[in-house]
């Protein structure tokens, strides 16, 4: 069973206007949050990530939002760039447990 | 700053043969895992180690797969004997701890014929 879902499996953003993209998880024990990016023949590179005890994380154009009680993570791009499309991957983690979703795939149009 | 070094980039080899996938961490990261992502379920974590040492390995599919970290900068995943369902990318990632995050290899997509 997946405990970490992204149902979103593809997104098309103008350049220039915000991205979200959205991830739900099934386990109150969950305490990290992470999101990674990925290119194709590339390993993920990691992007942001939050602890449970925060409700926002921002680094530049990535912010990051964890709604506990709706057990929800979104990650914000703003302003998208071409250089975002790439697939990106949500993950969550408790004790020595790690979760990914299985991803979304974000293509940016110029 | 060399990152995490998987090798073989591809490997394509016949039903029932053994596959060895390696795996080099980045200097100085006690903690290294091992992921396979297939289009259906994403990336799943095989095995975990801390400091050398296997702290889970729930996700080993089954007795076919084993994996190993005789020091701390190698790591082998080993199939024996593989089968077509086993084929996916497979990653190699590390980090400094648990919550810090992983760094991953460029994978190695293997293809069991």
């Amino acid at each position: 069973d997946q405990q970490v879902k992204q149902n979103s499996p593809s997104l098309s953003v103008q350049e220039g206007r915000i991205s979200i993209l959205n991830c739900d998880y099934t386990n109150s024990m969950f305490d990290y949050f992470l999101w990674y990016k990925k290119y194709p023949a590339e390993g993920p590179t990691f992007l942001i990530s939050i602890s449970s005890i925060k409700d926002k994380n921002e680094d530049g154009r990535f912010t990051v939002f964890l709604n506990k009680s709706a057990k929800h993570l979104s990650l914000h791009i703003v302003p998208s760039q071409p250089g975002d499309s790439a697939v990106y991957f949500c993950a969550a983690i408790t004790g020595n447990q790690f979760y990914f979703g299985t991803g979304t795939s974000l293509t940016v149009i110029p | 700053d060399a990152g995490v070094i998987q090798s073989p980039r591809h490997e394509v080899t016949e039903m029932g043969q053994e596959v060895t996938l390696r795996c080099k961490p980045i200097s100085g990261h006690n903690s290294l895992f091992w992921y396979r992502q297939t289009m259906m379920r994403g990336l799943e974590l095989l095995i975990y180690f801390n400091n050398n040492v296997p702290i889970d390995d729930s996700g080993m599919p089954e007795d076919r797969f084993s994996a190993k970290m005789p020091n701390a900068s190698f790591s082998t995943l080993k199939i024996q004997p593989s089968e077509p369902r086993d084929s996916a990318v497979y990653f190699c990632a590390s980090s400094w701890d648990r919550i810090q995050p992983q760094h991953f290899g460029d994978g190695t997509r293997l293809s069991i014929l």
